[in-house]
């Protein structure tokens, strides 16, 4: 059974940083690209970052580039976000999920339960 | 960035209905849209894919078609746990962004 399970989210203050974990079991993690998707509290879905299986390639949205880092440990199978200066707007319940291996149909199939993230002074 | 709208934002409906959410893109994304619903509090789940695969276990009283700029997810049967928010992705090129969700109310 595919699990996903994220840890490392609380509360932090504006400025601060933290470091997100996704721990993946029940599948050949290093196989897959793998997501972060965040949802701000009330709002809908918003893609953050993906990493493809060997790292070679990392992509950002917008609004976090320069701030957050993915990064994975297939030794591990281990998906991480380092997350930086954050801001109150960065607040919301953060996804890891697992990008199928469909070659180039691109889509989530599997989510974790999420982490959240608050930030507030 | 490619944009992505869905209609309506909201929808109420009753067991046994058959609904269509429609999304659209600000420019083609060919094939590459997925469908994902939401229960209240929980992580979404996979629906569709490629615009009209099915994820392995999702019944086929869901559909979807189009291609593109514009997409329909259908219902055709409407079902008591299918009361949820129902959000649309383009994977064509990132940013990866979801439509802003339809919520499914009976």
């Amino acid at each position: 059974e595919v699990q996903l399970v994220e840890s490392g989210g609380g509360l932090v203050k504006p400025g601060g940083s933290l470091r997100l974990s996704c721990a993946a079991s029940g599948f050949n993690f290093s196989n897959y690209n793998m997501d972060w998707v965040r949802q701000a509290p009330g709002k809908g879905l918003e893609w953050v970052s993906s990493i493809s299986s060997r790292s070679s390639y990392v992509y950002y949205g917008d609004s976090v580039k320069g701030r957050f880092t993915i990064s994975r440990d297939n030794a591990k199978n281990s998906l991480f976000l380092q997350m930086n200066n954050l801001r109150a707007e960065d607040t919301a319940v953060y996804y890891c999920a697992r990008v199928s291996g469909r070659g180039v149909i691109r889509d989530i199939d599997y989510w974790g339960q999420g982490t959240l993230v608050t930030v507030s002074s | 960035d490619i944009q992505v709208t869905q209609s309506p934002s909201s929808l109420s409906a009753s067991v046994g209905d058959k609904v269509t959410i429609t999304c659209r893109a600000s420019q083609t994304i060919n094939s590459y849209l997925n469908w994902y619903h939401q229960k209240p509090g929980k992580a979404p789940k996979s629906l569709i894919y490629a615009t009209s695969r099915l994820q392995s276990g999702v019944p086929t009283r869901f559909s979807g078609s189009g291609s593109g700029t514009d997409f329909t997810l259908t219902i055709s049967s409407l079902q008591p746990e299918d009361f949820a928010t129902y959000y649309c992705q383009q994977s064509y090129i990132t940013p990866y962004t979801f439509g802003q969700g339809t919520k499914l109310e009976i």
